[in-house]
């Protein structure tokens, strides 16, 4: 059963950083690309970032681009959200996400619960 | 950047009636586009479709997609109470993997 499980979320002031960690079970990690997805309080949702499964590709959405930073640790079947200057629009519920593919041009078939990161002082 | 619009943004329809969905994109995408399903804010969204027409495994017979292009359609055949839910479009051929706005689709 496939399993990503979020953690690392939670209040945090302007300015600061945090690294969200979502660690994926029961499929082959390094055979799939992967995802974050965020979704702000009452709205939709907004495709974050994604990463291939060699690290190779790696994109962002513009609003974060120079602030977040994606990786990924096959060895560890372990996905990461590095976020720095952090705002208030970044309040969001953000999701891990499996690809269905190796690379990051897939539908997403797997999510993860989702972790909360709040941005406020 | 390719912008994803769907509408309606929301409906109400009673059960067994047939729902259509429309997500329409700023530029052609061939048919690099899914469907999800998001039975509650915050809860884990659902992939439906892939491929703008292919059933994931396990989605019941009564969802369909089509279109290519710029042109896209979710269908429910005969609606349910458990269908219930925002379904999303998001086109995926190439960076930034956007989303449409959504569309709350609920019992009348």
């Amino acid at each position: 059963e496939v399993q990503l499980v979020e953690s690392g979320g939670g209040l945090v002031q302007p300015g600061r950083s945090l690294r969200l960690s979502c660690a994926a079970s029961g499929f082959t990690f390094d055979d799939y690309a992967m995802h974050w997805v965020r979704q702000a309080p009452g709205k939709g949702l907004e495709w974050v970032s994604g990463i291939s499964w060699n690290s190779d590709t790696i994109d962002y959405v513009d609003s974060v681009k120079g602030r977040f930073t994606i990786s990924r640790d096959n060895a560890e079947n372990s996905l990461y959200l590095q976020m720095n200057s952090l705002r208030a629009e970044d309040t969001a519920l953000y999701f891990c996400a499996k690809s269905r593919s190796r690379t990051i041009a897939a539908a997403l078939n797997y999510w993860g619960q989702g972790i909360l990161v709040t941005v406020s002082s | 950047d390719i912008e994803m619009t769907q509408s309606p943004s929301s409906l109400s329809a009673s059960v067994g009636d047939r729902v259509t969905i429309t997500c329409r994109a700023s530029q052609g995408m061939s048919k690099y586009l899914a469907w999800y399903q998001q039975q509650k804010a915050g809860k884990v969204p659902k992939l439906l479709i892939y491929a703008a027409s292919t059933l994931q495994s396990g989605v019941p017979s009564r969802f369909s997609g089509s279109g290519s292009g710029t042109d896209f359609t979710l269908t429910i055949s005969s609606l349910q109470p458990e269908d219930v839910a925002t379904y999303y479009c998001q086109k995926y051929n190439s960076a930034p993997l956007t989303f449409g706005g959504g569309t709350k689709v609920e019992i009348k």
